[in-house]
């Protein structure tokens, strides 16, 4: 399982665009790129999902570059509600089987 | 459609009593996976349960074991409670090994 390392926390403004990256040297062939946002108390939520260039959804872009060795989670124009932790987690999307490693996250904190 | 959904919300137990924890996936979803999650830290895997059999556990003591019914919802129960086994108690569900979607979680508190 490829281990992850991120920024244990990140402080920005509202309406700023916040990058957050996640370094995984290990990703193996058949390993997708997963972000996950947790409230405190509540369980993670799916935000995004990606293999490999760029992924856009109405939440947030995943960046991959070609070595896929990192991934980057573009959040455009952060609120205070973006306040959260956030996973970076790398595994196979398959039938084989494996245990997500969630790790500590980086805690975002948002002010006005 | 339905969330995963996790009951109780609350769980109050005293050291050396047994817990219970319940999960119904989402409608469709065949895998369950359950996360521990201790004040400050991130989650820990703890078990995944896939077509009602143990898939893969994570490095927890036997006393935390569970099962996953025939359709689909899952129980974990926790023996012999210690105090550091007070945390949120996560489950999730996904299609075969896709993207996991989480339930609101059972704190457990052990006194």
């Amino acid at each position: 399982l490829a281990k992850t390392t991120q920024p244990i926390s990140m402080d920005s403004y509202e309406g700023q665009e916040v990058n957050i990256t996640c370094s995984h040297n290990n990703i193996a062939t058949n390993d997708y790129i997963t972000w996950y946002q947790q409230f405190p108390s509540q369980g993670p939520r799916f935000i995004i999902q990606g293999y490999k260039t760029k992924v856009t959804n109405e939440v947030a872009s995943l960046f991959i570059p070609a070595d896929r060795k990192s991934s980057t989670l573009s959040l455009p124009r952060v609120s205070l509600s973006d306040t959260a932790v956030y996973y970076c987690l790398v595994g196979e999307n398959s039938n084989s089987g494996y245990a997500l490693n969630f790790g500590k996250g980086t805690s975002l904190l948002v002010t006005p | 459609e339905a969330g995963v959904t996790q009951s109780p919300t609350h769980l109050i137990k005293t050291r050396g009593q047994q817990a219970t924890l319940r999960c119904s996936p989402i409608s469709g979803h065949t895998s369950v996976y359950w996360y521990q999650q201790a004040l400050g830290l991130g989650l820990q895997f703890l078990l995944w349960y896939d077509e009602g059999e143990e898939r893969n556990r994570g490095n927890f003591p036997p006393r935390f074991s569970g099962r996953q019914f025939p359709n689909y919802s899952s129980e974990l129960n926790v023996n012999a409670l210690e105090l550091e086994d007070s945390a949120l108690y996560l489950c999730a569900s996904s299609r075969a090994q896709n993207i996991q979607y989480f339930g609101a979680g059972t704190r457990l508190s052990v006194l």
